[in-house]
C-alpha cells in the first residue's frame, strides 16, 4: 500500500463543465504523475510534479490543467470537460532512490463526460 | 522517444498452461523495465523490475529478463491458475542520467484469460 488515495473514485458530468480530480499522498514522496487509462493505450501521461509548485506536461496534457500547492495533494483540473476526455485517471507517485524508482499507483477515478 | 510495444490480446490460457506475453522496447540508453497487473476494478501493482541487462525479475511465478540485445523484456509463468486473469502491462522508465523525472511509457495492455 502506498498511501495514495483518489477522489472522487466515480463521476460523471456533462460537456463543458470544470473538473477536478485530487491525488493525496500520505508519505511525502516528492515526484506524482497523473495518467488516464484508455482501451488500446494503456496508460498515457498527462501531468507531473516534481515538486511543490514544480509540474510539466505529459504525452496527452491539452484540455488539462494540475497544481501541487502542498507536498501530499496533486489536482488535477479539466476547465471545460469534452466526451474525449471520459477516461479511468491514475494517479501515481515514485518510491526509492533515483536510479531505482519503483512507480506506485492509486485505485483510479472513472469519468464519464455526457 | 520511448516506446512499448506489447503483443496482441487478449490471450485466452487454460489453468496450468504456460504463459507468454512479448514485450519490446524503443529508448535511448539504459532504461528500467518494469510489469504491471491490474485486476477487474483495480488500479495498477508493481509485478516485477528490472533495472540492467541481463537482470532476471521474478514474483508470484512470473519472470522476465532484460534482453538488451533484442531490447525485450517477455514475460513468462510456468503454470497459470484462473486467478492470473488479468490485465498485464509492460513499461519502460528512461535512463536515469537524462531528465525523465521518472516518467513511465507504457504498452498498451494484454488482457489475460485463464479459464479452469
Amino acid at each position: 500500500d502506498a498511501g495514495i488515495t483518489q477522489s472522487p473514485r466515480h463521476k460523471v458530468t456533462e460537456t463543458g463543465t470544470p473538473v477536478t480530480l485530487r491525488c493525496h499522498q500520505t508519505e511525502n514522496h516528492r515526484y506524482m504523475y497523473w495518467y488516464r487509462q484508455d482501451p488500446g493505450h494503456g496508460l498515457r501521461l498527462i501531468h507531473y510534479s516534481y515538486g511543490v509548485k514544480d509540474t510539466d506536461k505529459g504525452e496527452v496534457s491539452d484540455g488539462y490543467s494540475v497544481s501541487r500547492s502542498k507536498t501530499e495533494d496533486f489536482l488535477l483540473t479539466l476547465e471545460s470537460a469534452t466526451s474525449s476526455q471520459t477516461s479511468v485517471y491514475f494517479c501515481a507517485i515514485n518510491k526509492g532512490q533515483s536510479s531505482s524508482y519503483e512507480q506506485y499507483f492509486g485505485p483510479g477515478t472513472r469519468l464519464t463526460v455526457t | 522517444g520511448n516506446s512499448v510495444t506489447q503483443m496482441e490480446g487478449p490471450v485466452t490460457l487454460s489453468e496450468e498452461a504456460f504463459l507468454t506475453i512479448n514485450c519490446t522496447y524503443t529508448a535511448t540508453g539504459y532504461p528500467s523495465l518494469f510489469w504491471y497487473v491490474q485486476y477487474p476494478g483495480e488500479g495498477l501493482q508493481l509485478l516485477l523490475k528490472a533495472t540492467k541487462a541481463d537482470d532476471k525479475g521474478s514474483n508470484k511465478g512470473f519472470e522476465a529478463t532484460y534482453r538488451k540485445e533484442t531490447t525485450s523484456f517477455h514475460l513468462e509463468k510456468g503454470s497459470v491458475q484462473v486467478s492470473d486473469s488479468a490485465v498485464y502491462f509492460c513499461a519502460l522508465k528512461g535512463d536515469a542520467g537524462g531528465t525523465s523525472y521518472g516518467k513511465l511509457t507504457f504498452g498498451q495492455g494484454t488482457i489475460l484469460t485463464v479459464h479452469p
